[in-house]
Parts: C-alpha cells; sequence; structure tokens
C-alpha cells in the first residue's frame, strides 16, 4: 500500500494570487496524479505526472493555470496560479501502485481550497 | 455526460439495518470497476476491485455485485454502522487501445448517512 501525506490540509486564499499544495507518498511510484474535486462532482483528473517527464494535462486545464513538478519519486507539487472563486475545490493528490489493469490507487486527503 | 451514474444521490438508514447503492457505466470497452469510500474530509479508500470475470466480491460487510453485460454493478452493505457514513464512489477503468485506457471515470458518488 501506499501512504499519501498532502500540505496543506485547507486554505483560504484570495483572488489573484497562488498556492503550492504538495504531495510526499512513503514508497517510490512511477505515476502520480492530481485530481479536483469540486462540492457534489465526481472526481474530475488534472494532470498525470511522470518522474522525468513533462506533466501530461487532461483537456480543460493548462499548465500556466496548473504548473506541476514531480523532482523526484515519492513528491510532487500543483500550484493554482492566479486563483479565482472558481478554483474553490478539493485538490488530491494520488498515486498507482501494481502492474497490469488491475492496479491499486491511492488517494491523498485532500487540499481544501476557498478562493474569496 | 458522465459515463458513470449512480443511485441515489443520498440517503439515510437506520443503524444495524442494509442498503444497497447502484452504479450504471457506459465505459467502454471495460476493464475494472472499482468502489471507494470517502469519509468527510479525508481521501478516497478502495473497498473492492472487480474484472469482467469477476461478479461477486465482498469486504467485510461490504459485498459488491458486477453484470459486464448489462453494465450495472451494485454495493451491499450490511448491517451499517454509524462509521459507514461516507460517500460511496464508483469507479471503472476502459481497457485499451482507446484515449481513455488506464484512466479512472468516476461516478459522483453515493452520500450515505446512518443514523442511531
Amino acid at each position: 500500500s501506499a501512504v499519501i501525506s498532502q500540505k496543506p490540509s485547507r486554505d483560504i486564499c484570495q483572488r489573484g494570487t497562488s498556492l503550492t499544495i504538495q504531495c510526499q507518498v512513503d514508497s517510490q511510484v512511477t505515476m502520480m496524479f492530481w485530481y479536483r474535486q469540486q462540492p457534489g462532482q465526481s472526481l474530475t483528473l488534472i494532470a498525470t505526472a511522470n518522474q522525468g517527464s513533462e506533466a501530461t494535462y487532461e483537456s480543460g486545464f493548462v499548465i500556466d493555470k496548473f504548473p506541476i513538478s514531480r523532482p523526484n519519486l515519492t513528491f510532487s507539487t500543483l500550484t493554482v496560479s492566479n486563483m479565482s472563486p472558481e478554483d474553490s475545490s478539493i485538490y488530491l493528490c494520488s498515486v498507482r501502485s501494481g502492474g497490469g489493469m488491475v492496479y491499486e490507487q491511492y488517494f491523498g486527503p485532500g487540499t481544501r481550497l476557498t478562493v474569496t | 455526460k458522465n459515463q458513470v451514474e449512480q443511485s441515489p444521490q443520498s440517503l439515510i438508514i437506520l443503524e444495524g439495518k442494509n442498503c444497497t447503492l447502484q452504479c450504471n457505466y457506459t465505459v467502454s470497452p471495460f476493464s475494472n470497476l472499482r468502489w471507494y469510500k470517502q469519509d468527510t474530509g479525508r481521501g478516497p479508500v478502495s473497498l473492492t476491485i472487480m474484472t469482467f470475470s469477476e461478479n461477486t466480491k465482498s469486504n467485510g460487510r461490504y459485498t459488491a455485485t458486477l453484470d459486464a453485460d448489462t453494465k450495472q454493478s451494485s454495493l451491499h452493505i450490511t448491517a451499517s454502522q454509524l462509521s459507514d457514513s461516507a460517500s460511496y464512489i464508483c469507479v471503472v477503468s476502459a481497457s485499451g487501445p482507446t484515449d481513455s485506457w488506464g484512466k479512472l471515470q468516476f461516478g459522483a458518488g453515493t452520500q450515505v448517512v446512518v443514523t442511531p
């Protein structure tokens, strides 16, 4: 299994500012993911971050708005840039463990962001 | 349109009673289906993973069923406890080769409240 921690757990930010969210895993993993969960909605994949390569962003998400770093196999950061109230959401880090199609996917506790 | 639909959106049950949550999906070609439990303020935690060839899987008081022909799954909670109060999320993964290969498609979740 993988244990994931995130910092901060929550924050209240002013519009126009940026927040960097940290994700730490207790084991080395190749694939890390960043998700957004808006109130009452499904989790939405923002991007996939593999160590040693540029992050791959999903449709509707761009690097300028959500820059990601992946300096090693246990750590990643997601920055939410130039925030607006629409960015208020829970941001979750996730990692994949195991091979084939029946892998385990673990989630961090999330970072609850409120933009005022 | 979301490829994973869950019902009901929410339900309230008395402690000790049983309940069943439903999940319908259109994800194709199908690879596997997962049920996650998400407590308030926490990340999702895996309950079960089922592949095409499996039609039932249990994890303690949680039993998941899968009908790949009708593309339906259910999660049955037996003898509910107060700690079962959470959101239960159905997640489906597609097999390749498609643009959705390996990506998790999330339902919006069913919010379960267990009352004393």
